[in-house]
C-alpha cells in the first residue's frame, strides 16, 4: 500500500469539462510534486510545491492549475484539456532534506474524449 | 540537468543476480545517484541512493565507480516481482532544484522463471 493516496484512480472527461485530481499524504512531508507520464515513457515533472508554495512550474500549459491548500493535500485542477493530455498523472512527496526519497502515489489515469 | 544513459532492456533468470548499469559521465560533485523502479500499473518506488561509497539496503546494492562516472544497481536474487522499469537519476543536493527527479528512459528488466 502506498502512503501517498491519489483520487480518483481513473477519470474520463470531455474537452469542455472541469475536474480536479487529488493527492493526500500524512507523512509530514513539505515538498510535493505533480508528474505526467505518457504510455511507455518516463514520468515528466510538472510542478513542485515547497511548504505549500509553488516553487517550480515546468512550463506547463495554464489549462493545468495546481493548488496546495495545506501541507497534506495537493490538487490539480483541469479545464479545457486536449486529447494529448491523456496520461497517467502521478503525485509524490518528499521529507526534509534533498536526498530524502520521493514517495509516489499510484496515479490517476486520465482520458480526454 | 546531468544526464544518465541506461540500456533499454535486460533479461534475467529468477533467483540469479542482476547487474543494471548506468553511465553518468557529466555528473557533478554534488549530484546524488538515485535508483527508482516502476512496476506495471504502479507509481515509481525508491530503491537506493548514494554519493561516493557503495551502499546496501534490504532491496539492493549500489556500486559506484571511483570516478563516479558510472554506477551499477545489483539485485542479489531476482524474483518475478522485480520485473519493472529501473530508473537511474542524478539529483542535486542544493539550490532551488534540490531533490527534484528528472527521469531518463530507464531499463526494462524482464525476469524469466
Amino acid at each position: 500500500d502506498t502512503e501517498v493516496t491519489q483520487t480518483p484512480k481513473h477519470l474520463v472527461m470531455g474537452m469542455t469539462n472541469k475536474k480536479s485530481l487529488k493527492c493526500e499524504q500524512h507523512m509530514g512531508h513539505r515538498a510535493m510534486y505533480w508528474y505526467k507520464q505518457k504510455a511507455k515513457k518516463p514520468p515528466e515533472l510538472m510542478f513542485v510545491y515547497s511548504y505549500e508554495k509553488l516553487s517550480i512550474n515546468e512550463s506547463v500549459p495554464s489549462r493545468f492549475s495546481p493548488e496546495c491548500p495545506n501541507s497534506s493535500l495537493l490538487n490539480l485542477h483541469l479545464h479545457a484539456l486536449q486529447p494529448e493530455d491523456s496520461a497517467l498523472y502521478l503525485c509524490a512527496s518528499r521529507g526534509q532534506g534533498a536526498v530524502q526519497p520521493q514517495h509516489f502515489g499510484d496515479g490517476t489515469r486520465l482520458s480526454i474524449l | 540537468d546531468a544526464k544518465t544513459t541506461q540500456p533499454n532492456s535486460m533479461e534475467s533468470n529468477e533467483e540469479e543476480p542482476v547487474h543494471l548499469p548506468c553511465n553518468h559521465s557529466t555528473i557533478s560533485g554534488t549530484d546524488y545517484i538515485h535508483w527508482y523502479r516502476q512496476l506495471p500499473s504502479q507509481g515509481p518506488e525508491y530503491v537506493i541512493h548514494g554519493l561516493t561509497s557503495n551502499v546496501n539496503n534490504r532491496m539492493a546494492s549500489l556500486a559506484i565507480a571511483e570516478d563516479r562516472k558510472s554506477s551499477t544497481l545489483i539485485l542479489h536474487r531476482a524474483t518475478l516481482r522485480d520485473a519493472a522499469v529501473y530508473y537511474c537519476i542524478l539529483s542535486l543536493n542544493y539550490g532551488g532544484s534540490q531533490g527534484n527527479l528528472i527521469f531518463g528512459k530507464g531499463t526494462k528488466l524482464s525476469v524469466k522463471p
